[in-house]
């Protein structure tokens, strides 16, 4: 299998920073990642696939980029509905999740 | 819209099995294919497998290969999965999720609300 390393696993910050978490795939995947959102007791919401392309409906302060083995989701000015866990996943091979990120507030 | 709901909360022992089912509505069943993944408590997501509900084949996580059966319904535009032999590490929210792209791999587009198996003695 794929393993999929994201990091930081938690990261403390306040309502307006800019953030990055980082996801690194085992082997090459090309550009076959997304990201997802989740609240506790709720299901994951798609942010990103494809790396870099935003779901409809999902506000523009998220952004994805990378290729290959590294990845990146960018939350542009954090709004405080932004505070959850993020997971990363790559789809080249069946799929696999990275561990998860949790953005808390600072 | 696009909707996938699933079956309550349940509780079993060990040894035992369990069904959850994953009734989609909003969009053509046959169309996408259907994926099953578990989340243990505070832990991270574990794909389970998927089901194309045109053709009714499957695929199982080789993790999970003998324990788990896929089918589906077309009749309801539902989905069901059983997993036999539980123990506590069984214990998860288990989800459908709807494919995005047609086959797999796949992103994960919809979601179900998640259903709660706790296997406890």
């Amino acid at each position: 299998d794929i393993q999929m390393t994201q990091s930081p696993s938690t990261l403390s910050a306040s309502v307006g920073d800019r953030v990055s978490i980082t996801c690194r795939a085992s082997q090459s995947i090309s550009a076959w990642v997304a990201w997802y959102q989740q609240k506790p007791g709720t299901a994951p919401k798609l942010l990103i696939y494809k790396a870099s392309t935003l779901e409809s409906g999902v506000p523009s302060r998220f952004s994805g980029s990378g290729f290959g083995t590294e990845f990146t989701l960018t939350i542009n000015s954090l709004q405080p509905d932004d505070f959850a866990t993020y997971y990363c996943q790559q789809y080249k091979t069946y799929f696999t999740f990275g561990g998860g990120t949790k953005v808390e507030i600072k | 819209q696009v909707h996938l709901v699933q079956s309550g909360a349940d509780l079993k022992k060990p040894g035992a099995s369990v069904k959850v089912s994953c009734k989609t509505s909003g969009y053509s069943f046959t169309a996408y294919y259907l994926h099953w993944v578990r989340q243990a408590p505070g832990q991270g997501f574990e794909r389970l497998g998927w089901i194309n509900p045109n053709s009714g084949v499957t695929n199982s996580a080789p993790s999970f290969e003998g324990r788990v059966t896929m089918t589906r319904d077309t009749s309801i535009d539902t989905v069901y999965i059983e997993l036999s032999g539980l123990t506590s590490a069984d214990t998860a929210v288990y989800y459908c999720a709807r494919g995005r792209e047609k086959g797999s791999p796949a992103y994960l587009d919809y979601w179900g609300q998640g259903s709660l198996v706790t296997v406890s003695s």
